[in-house]
């Protein structure tokens, strides 16, 4: 298996963009987690799915940040619009018995 | 709620000393999750801790829930630069499947 995988692995864009983040997960893990890092704020949870269905969008910063999980194969977290604060890394994980695996992360950067 | 204190946040030891990081928590809780991140790299798994006063091994890793399950530790006896990054513990109260992270210990192994 390949692993989780996230795409792009680089993002650059400018205030006020749309940014979609994509990924894969394990197949058969029925759990995907989205995370968020920054030096300030450490590992941060934004949104977890079980079975494609979202459980705790609680750590969603705010209404410009949403998370769709269409089937198990694929999961996006979109921002819109983007805003400088939103530079980070973000990691998506999936769960197989309540341990995560993480795909590469993509390095947001918003100008 | 649930606060989870991960200490230090960052220490500095000579390759051969021993290293240990700290998770408290305020809150009992159900199971806990040990993870390592290496510099630009994403959190893997390293283990999981279940009963109370459970002490668990991986080769120089030694890893402790407390008797009240509230507290874990992870000890790395005789460090190597291997072993730079950043230790995470990952506390989960009740059945949820839900996880969030401590804040990390930073680990910097010099020769």
């Amino acid at each position: 298996d390949a692993g989780v995988i996230q795409s792009p692995r680089h993002e650059v864009t400018e205030m006020g963009q749309e940014v979609t983040l994509r990924c894969k997960p394990i197949s058969g893990h029925n759990s995907l987690f989205w995370y968020r890092q920054t030096m300030m704020r450490g590992l941060e949870l934004l949104i977890y799915f079980n079975n494609n269905v979202p459980i705790d969008d609680s750590g969603m910063p705010e209404d410009r940040f949403s998370a769709k999980m269409p089937n198990a194969s694929f999961s996006t977290l979109k921002i819109q619009p983007s805003e400088p604060r939103d530079s980070a890394v973000y990691f998506c994980a999936s769960g197989e018995q309540g341990k995560l695996f993480f795909g590469s992360g993509t390095q947001l950067s918003v100008l | 709620g649930q606060q989870v204190m991960q200490i230090p946040q960052y220490q500095h030891v000579q390759e051969g000393e021993d290293f240990t990081t700290y998770c408290n928590s305020s809150t009992t809780l159900s199971n806990i999750q040990w993870y390592k991140q290496r510099p630009g790299g994403h959190p893997v798994f390293l283990i999981q801790l279940v009963k109370s006063g459970e002490v668990k091994k991986q080769k120089r890793l030694t890893f402790q829930f407390g008797e009240a399950k509230k507290n874990s530790s992870l000890h790395i006896t005789a460090t190597q630069t291997t072993d730079v990054g950043t230790y995470f513990c990952a506390p989960k109260t009740g059945t949820a499947s839900k996880l969030t992270f401590g804040t990390g210990t930073r680990l910097q192994v010099t020769l």
